[in-house]
C-alpha cells in the first residue's frame, strides 16, 4: 500500500502562496494522487486529484514530477479561511479499490493575518 | 443538491451499548464508505457498500457492521461499544468518473462519545 509523508504543520500569512509537498516513494502505476481539506469537526473536502504533470482547478494546483514519487499542492493567495488540515492520499484510481486509500495524519496549515 | 448527510450529529452512549449511525449519499452516488476518525488522526477506512453488499473492509472487528438500502442510503452499526470507539464517524459517497478514477464526497460526520 502506498504510504504518504507530509509535514506535520506549516504556517503562512494571508495573501501568500502556500506549497505543501507530499512524498509517496512507492506509488504504483495505477495510483492517483488526491488532496483533501478538513476543518475541525467536519468531513474532508475534495480539493484536487491528478495522475501526472500539472492539474489546476479554481482553488488549487497540483504539481507531479515525472517520477511521481512526490507531489505539491499549491494554494494561491491564501486567506484565514484556508486554515485547516490538508491530506495527501495515494490510491488506485480504479473504482473498486477504496480500501487501499489511506489517510495519513495530514498537514496542519495555519494562516496568520 | 443536499450533498452527503449524516444523522445524528452527536451521540453519547455507554460502554457495552449498541449504536446505529445513518448516511444519505450525494444524489447520483451509488457507493457509500464509512470512516472512523479519532481526535488528531486521519480518517481510517471501515468498509464500503455497493449494490447493498459490503464490498471492501478495513481492519475493523466484526462489532462494526453495516447495511445499504435500495435507495443507496446506509447504516453503520457498532455493537458492544468500547471507550476507544469514541470518534468522528464519517460517511463518504462516490461514483466513478469518466476517466475511471473516483472522487469521494464526505458528510459532516457523527461525533460518538462512549462513556
Amino acid at each position: 500500500l502506498a504510504k504518504t509523508t507530509q509535514p506535520i504543520s506549516m504556517d503562512s500569512y494571508e495573501g501568500q502562496e502556500v506549497n505543501i509537498t507530499c512524498s509517496h516513494n512507492n506509488i504504483a502505476t495505477n495510483d492517483y494522487i488526491t488532496w483533501y481539506q478538513q476543518f475541525p469537526s467536519q468531513g474532508p473536502r475534495f480539493i484536487i486529484q491528478g495522475y501526472k504533470t500539472k492539474v489546476t482547478n479554481e482553488v488549487a494546483s497540483l504539481f507531479i514530477p515525472a517520477d511521481r514519487k512526490s507531489s505539491t499542492l499549491s494554494l494561491p493567495r491564501v486567506s484565514l479561511s484556508d486554515t485547516a488540515v490538508y491530506y495527501c492520499l495515494v490510491g488506485d484510481g480504479r473504482y473498486s479499490s477504496a480500501s487501499k486509500i489511506i489517510f495519513g495524519s495530514g498537514t496542519r496549515l495555519s494562516i496568520r493575518p | 443538491d443536499a450533498g452527503v448527510t449524516q444523522s445524528p450529529t452527536h451521540l453519547i452512549k455507554t460502554r457495552g451499548q449498541q449504536v446505529t449511525l445513518r448516511c444519505s449519499p450525494k444524489s447520483g452516488h451509488d457507493t457509500v464508505s464509512w470512516y472512523q476518525q479519532a481526535l488528531g488522526q486521519g480518517p481510517q477506512f471501515i468498509f464500503q457498500y455497493y449494490e447493498e453488499e459490503e464490498r471492501q473492509r478495513g481492519n475493523f472487528p466484526d462489532r462494526f457492521s453495516g447495511h445499504q438500502f435500495p435507495n443507496y442510503s446506509s447504516e453503520l452499526n457498532v455493537n458492544a461499544l468500547l471507550l476507544g470507539d469514541s470518534a468522528l464517524y464519517l460517511c463518504a459517497s462516490s461514483a466513478m468518473t469518466g476517466t475511471g478514477s473516483y472522487e469521494q464526497y464526505f458528510g459532516p460526520g457523527t461525533r460518538l462519545t462512549v462513556t
